[in-house]
């Protein structure tokens, strides 16, 4: 079965500081993988997604991921972090299959981010 | 472009009262559609998905059930709530056999 991992429940970061946001990944297949982030009371944003190409992907916001085959990881970065990008962190990977055939997303457990001035 | 709507944004309703919670997408066609709930502010479960009208699927067994009457329209609904479905309620889309899921605003229940 699909799962992605999310060591850390939280990490905090300086303002200024590059920050990293762990996800460690099990798949059958290729996987394709995606970052997302919620803050208070609200839906969950996309930030990323990687399906097949470069193991750097850009997103939205400043952030960026390495997707990493050797060591199964898609970790989220940001060479500068900001207070506003505090939040909770969403890793997922794609689940295909079910009787539709429709594509499913496998959440991870979500880190949240804390950003202090 | 597309846009995503739930209403309510919360809800406060007694134990064994009935629950119908709306999801409706606009600026697309055919889409698939998604129910999660999110406990305690953390990971999601998906409850239900959707391919199209009246197909519906259900994840896990629970006093909840889906239905989608018209092609952007999801409803999420039980017959009496129990304290245990207390959460945030999430609904997200996406484009047939295409990976990226858009999610809602959320709406939050409480059951007391």
């Amino acid at each position: 079965a699909q799962s992605v991992a999310q060591p850390e429940d939280q990490v905090n970061v300086a303002e200024g500081n590059p920050l990293t946001v762990k996800c460690t990944y099990s798949v059958s297949g290729n996987p394709y993988l995606f970052w997302y982030v919620q803050y208070p009371n609200r839906g969950l944003q996309f930030l990323l997604k990687y399906i097949t190409g470069d193991n750097l992907v850009k997103g939205s916001y400043g952030f960026e991921a390495e997707f990493n085959k050797s060591q199964t990881s898609f970790h989220l970065k940001k060479p500068s972090a900001l207070v506003s990008d505090s939040a909770l962190y969403f890793c997922a990977v794609r689940d295909r299959g079910g009787s539709y055939n429709t594509d499913k997303l496998i959440f991870g457990t979500g880190t949240r981010l804390q950003v202090f001035p | 472009s597309q846009t995503i709507h739930q209403w309510p944004a919360t809800l406060v309703q007694p134990v064994g009262s009935p629950l119908s919670l709306e999801c409706t997408v606009e600026g697309t066609s055919n889409p698939n559609l998604y129910w999660y709930r999110q406990a305690a502010g953390r990971g999601l479960q998906l409850l239900f998905y959707s391919v199209g009208i009246g197909q519906i699927s259900s994840e896990v067994p629970q006093n909840l059930s889906a239905s989608r009457p018209q092609d952007r329209q999801f409803i999420l609904s039980s017959k009496k709530l129990l304290l245990s479905d207390s959460g945030f309620y999430l609904c997200a889309w996406g484009r047939p056999l295409q990976e990226t899921q858009y999610f809602g605003p959320g709406t939050r229940l409480l059951v007391l």
